[in-house]
């Protein structure tokens, strides 16, 4: 079955350090969703990316589509101790029945 | 509000004794779905369903079942819990068709069994 990989499971960085998780799918995606899950707290949807090669901004968060549509990332910039969590991409297989597979998530931890 | 609601949050159960985990979402969502969460593991996804009476297993989907029989309804069942199912469940739902399908979760519910 469709499998989706996140790299790396953790994360610890400076306050200020800029950070990136890496999803990669086994099967070629129709669209990716990010969500973000605080420590105690649900996952809460961020964002989705549908096009190939695709790129979207949220303030210092910035989130790609590959070209093969097989993979996608998550890259904050100059993080804050706001950006703790857990961050999970979501993908549903191009060829799939709407399954929505959720990554392995990565941890971010902000040292102050 | 547009929200999922799950109960309980927390349960505290012993092996074997029957449980229903509830879902509701008015949202009108076709999609609805099960995840557990484990450390090192992520979401794992136990059971979804497209539309009413229409369910299908996910990645983890033994010791358990669900059902449909309302758009806004998907209970999780476990019949004979074991230790190995403790963990922190969420349920979600979604619309399947439009230009956004993004999930909706509820609170959680961390189940404990001894």
């Amino acid at each position: 079955g469709q499998q989706v990989m996140q790299i790396p499971q953790y994360q610890h960085v400076q306050e200020g350090e800029d950070f990136t998780t890496y999803c990669n799918s086994s099967t070629t995606l129709s669209n990716i969703q990010w969500y973000k899950q605080r420590p105690g707290g649900h996952p809460v949807f961020l964002i989705q990316l549908v096009k190939s090669g695709e790129v979207k901004k949220q303030k210092r968060l910035t989130f790609q589509f590959g070209e093969a549509k097989k993979n996608s990332s998550l890259h904050i910039t100059a993080t804050q101790t706001t950006d703790v969590g857990t961050y999970f991409c979501a993908g549903r297989s191009f060829f799939g029945n709407e399954k929505l597979t959720f990554g392995t998530g990565t941890r971010l931890t902000i040292i102050p | 509000e547009a929200q999922v609601t799950q109960n309980p949050r927390y349960l505290i159960t012993v092996t074997g004794k029957k449980l229903t985990v509830t879902c509701s979402q008015n949202m009108n969502h076709e999609y609805m779905s099960w995840y557990r969460q484990d450390p090192g593991l992520g979401l794992r996804q136990i059971y979804y369903s497209m539309n009413v009476e229409v369910t299908d297993k996910g990645d983890v989907p033994e010791g358990y079942k669900v059902s449909r029989k309302e758009k806004r309804n998907f209970p999780l069942i476990l019949e004979s819990p074991s230790p190995n199912q403790t963990s922190l469940y969420f349920c979600a739902s979604s619309f399947l068709l439009g230009a956004l399908t993004e999930a909706f979760f509820g609170q959680g519910t961390r189940l404990t069994v001894v």
